[in-house]
């Protein structure tokens, strides 16, 4: 059984920073890309950023260019994600999600940016 | 950014209706290795979104035969042959052709 569980979210202040895990279990997790997406409150979902199956590619969404870095630990099945600088409009749920379909999807971790 | 415009906002249909989901792209999403990255997923509420349907008209397995999926460039359709109660809930479209990959706005089905 596919599991993913997101974790490291919370309260946050603007500008500072924050580190999103994502444990992977069930399937070859160096076999697959794998995907953050978002979804603010009652809102709808935003893709964050994409990072191949072995690391050397990433992609980002412009808003979170030069301020978020995706990446992952094949030994550990764990994908992560820095937030740095963060802003209110990056207050949402985070899911971490695999491969080119977005497959499965974890509980998501809630990250609230607020002073 | 290719954007992705779903209609109607809301449905909100019996059981044993049959609904139907519109979904257009700004451009093309056929891609250059021929495949067409248009998808769909539903969030039932208060849950994380689950897949329905890859590369515009593949049903995952454990999917129902009542949807179905079709469409091509930049027209896409689901379809709900008779909608069941376990059906609520927001479908989105969206696409995996073009980075940035985006997602419709989402469509609400309510059961009456």
């Amino acid at each position: 059984e596919v599991q993913l569980v997101e974790s490291g979210g919370g309260l946050v202040q603007p500008g500072r920073s924050m580190k999103l895990s994502c444990a992977a279990s069930g399937f070859t997790f160096s076999n697959y890309g794998m995907a953050w997406v978002r979804q603010a409150p009652t809102k709808g979902l935003e893709w964050v950023a994409t990072i191949s199956y072995d690391g050397s590619s990433t992609y980002y969404r412009d808003s979170v260019k030069g301020r978020f870095t995706i990446s992952r630990d094949n030994a550990k099945s764990t994908l992560y994600l820095q937030m740095n600088s963060l802003r209110s409009e990056d207050t949402a749920t985070y899911y971490c999600t695999p491969g080119a379909y977005f497959d499965y999807w974890g509980q998501g971790v809630m990250v609230t940016v607020s002073s | 950014d290719v954007v992705m415009t779903q209609t109607p906002v809301s449905l909100s249909l019996a059981i044993g209706q049959p609904a139907s989901i519109s979904c257009k792209s700004s451009q093309s999403l056929l891609g250059t290795s021929g495949k067409t990255f248009l998808n769909w997923i539903l969030q039932r509420p208060g849950q994380s979104p689950k897949r329905l349907i890859y590369q515009v008209s593949k049903l995952y397995s454990e999917v129902p035969d009542r949807f179905s999926g079709s469409g091509s460039e930049t027209e896409f359709t689901l379809k709900i042959s008779r909608v069941e109660a376990e059906d609520l809930g927001v479908y989105y479209c969206w696409q995996g052709t073009h980075f940035p990959f985006t997602f419709g706005s989402g469509t609400k089905l309510e059961i009456k």
